[in-house]
Formats: structure tokens, C-alpha cells, sequence
């Protein structure tokens, strides 16, 4: 079957340690996106990647760092210098990165700091 | 600055009922509107999507508008069940030549028997 998987499902990260979240897809998409949710709040964009090797910084970049270097993979890693880190994310892809697609998402990672 | 609500407040309604839920916006005009359904714990599943030229769109039971003088879309739900009980968050497009979104916090459905 045809999706996105992020891995781990839960995760807890240790003050002043870096993490990385893992995304897959083999949809064949050429974008993928990573957001972050916080109770209460809508889906906030991190970083997004139109092809292999290029990425952008979305609305809340600091302190998250990403890599693009095959067409279905794109880790997300929250470094240390991401102060409040505990918080649902999820990885997302659209089939090309225009507006009017619809986004396929994973299931989430919760990191929780301990 | 773009700004999306729904109303924040949880929906209860009773099974058999149409749930009404809103997504209002102001300082943008989107040319695509999307609707998504998630779970507690899981991921946005992908409803429906409607452009800024149709007024609206439906798929089985579910129904959405795009008023873009009010900057509104409202999303119904005809003859709910329990199981449509899900948060449901509406999506603008961030901008023209990518694909990211702009969300809306959700608004949480109860759908009782």
C-alpha cells in the first residue's frame, strides 16, 4: 500500500539532545512538508521540500533542521536550540508542490521532553 | 497577517442530524479550500477540496462552500453518524507555486446516539 510512514511514534528526548524524526514516503511525491500541532492550535508549517536537494524554511524553522537527499525520505531533526520541542508532528506530501493538491499525511510523532 | 478560525468550541449534535462546522478567514484570498478529518493521535485524512470559482462541492454526505464576499466555507455533514465523531480542520493554500498549508485549529465533532 501506497503511503507515508514517520517513525518512531512516540519519542522523548532529553534537555539539550538532538532528535531525529523519520519520514517515508512511495507515493512518488515530489513535495513533502513537516508541521507541527500543539493543543489547541492548527498544523504549523516547519520546513517543506519541492524536489531532492532543495528545501525551504517555513513559519517556525528554528531550532529544526531537515535534509531532502532522495525523493522519498525527508528526517526532520529538532536540535537544542529548540527550546518548548514537546509536540505532535507530522510529515506530509502533495504529488507536486502546487496549490489545489491534496496532502497525504503520516500518523505523527509525539515528542515529549523529559 | 492570514488568519483562519473555526470555532474552537466542540460541536455535540445528536445521529441522524446534519453538523454544520465554519471556517472563516480574513487579509487573504485563497484560490483552494480544503477540508481534512483527524483523529485523536493520528494524521489528517483529505476530504474535499473546492476552488475559489465553485460555490460548492459534494462527496456522499458530506457538503462544502465557498463564500469568497464573506470569506467563508462552511462544511456540513448530512445524516451524521457516531462515527464521523473526528476533529475536522479546514486548509487554505500558503501560496500559489507550492503546495503548503495554511490551517485552522479544528473543530471537534460529537456525534451522540
Amino acid at each position: 500500500d501506497g503511503g507515508i510512514t514517520q517513525s518512531p511514534k512516540y519519542l522523548f528526548r532529553k534537555e539539550g539532545q538532538n532528535v531525529t524524526l523519520s519520514c517515508e514516503q512511495n507515493l512518488n511525491h515530489d513535495a513533502m512538508y513537516w508541521y507541527r500541532q500543539d493543543p489547541g492550535q492548527g498544523l504549523r508549517l516547519i520546513y517543506y521540500s519541492q524536489i531532492v536537494n532543495d528545501f525551504q524554511k517555513g513559519d517556525i524553522a528554528e531550532g529544526y533542521s531537515v535534509s531532502r537527499e532522495k525523493k522519498e525520505s525527508f528526517p526532520l531533526t529538532v536540535t537544542s536550540a529548540q527550546k518548548n520541542p514537546t509536540a505532535f508532528y507530522l510529515c506530509a506530501s502533495t504529488e507536486w508542490g502546487q496549490a489545489g493538491t491534496e496532502a497525504f499525511f503520516g500518523q505523527g510523532t509525539r515528542l515529549t521532553v523529559v | 497577517s492570514q488568519k483562519i478560525e473555526q470555532n474552537s468550541e466542540a460541536l455535540n449534535i445528536q445521529e441522524g442530524k446534519t453538523a454544520t462546522l465554519t471556517c472563516n478567514y480574513t487579509n487573504y484570498s485563497p484560490a483552494y479550500l480544503q477540508w481534512y478529518r483527524q483523529d485523536p493521535g493520528r494524521g489528517p485524512v483529505f476530504l474535499l477540496l473546492i476552488r475559489e470559482n465553485e460555490k460548492e462541492k459534494r462527496k456522499e454526505r458530506l457538503k462544502v462552500t465557498f463564500d469568497t464576499t464573506l470569506k467563508q466555507s462552511l462544511f456540513h455533514i448530512t445524516a451524521s453518524q457516531p462515527a464521523d465523531s473526528a476533529t475536522y480542520l479546514c486548509a487554505l493554500d500558503g501560496s500559489s507555486n507550492t503546495g503548503k498549508l495554511i490551517f485552522g485549529q479544528g473543530t471537534t465533532l460529537q456525534v451522540k446516539p
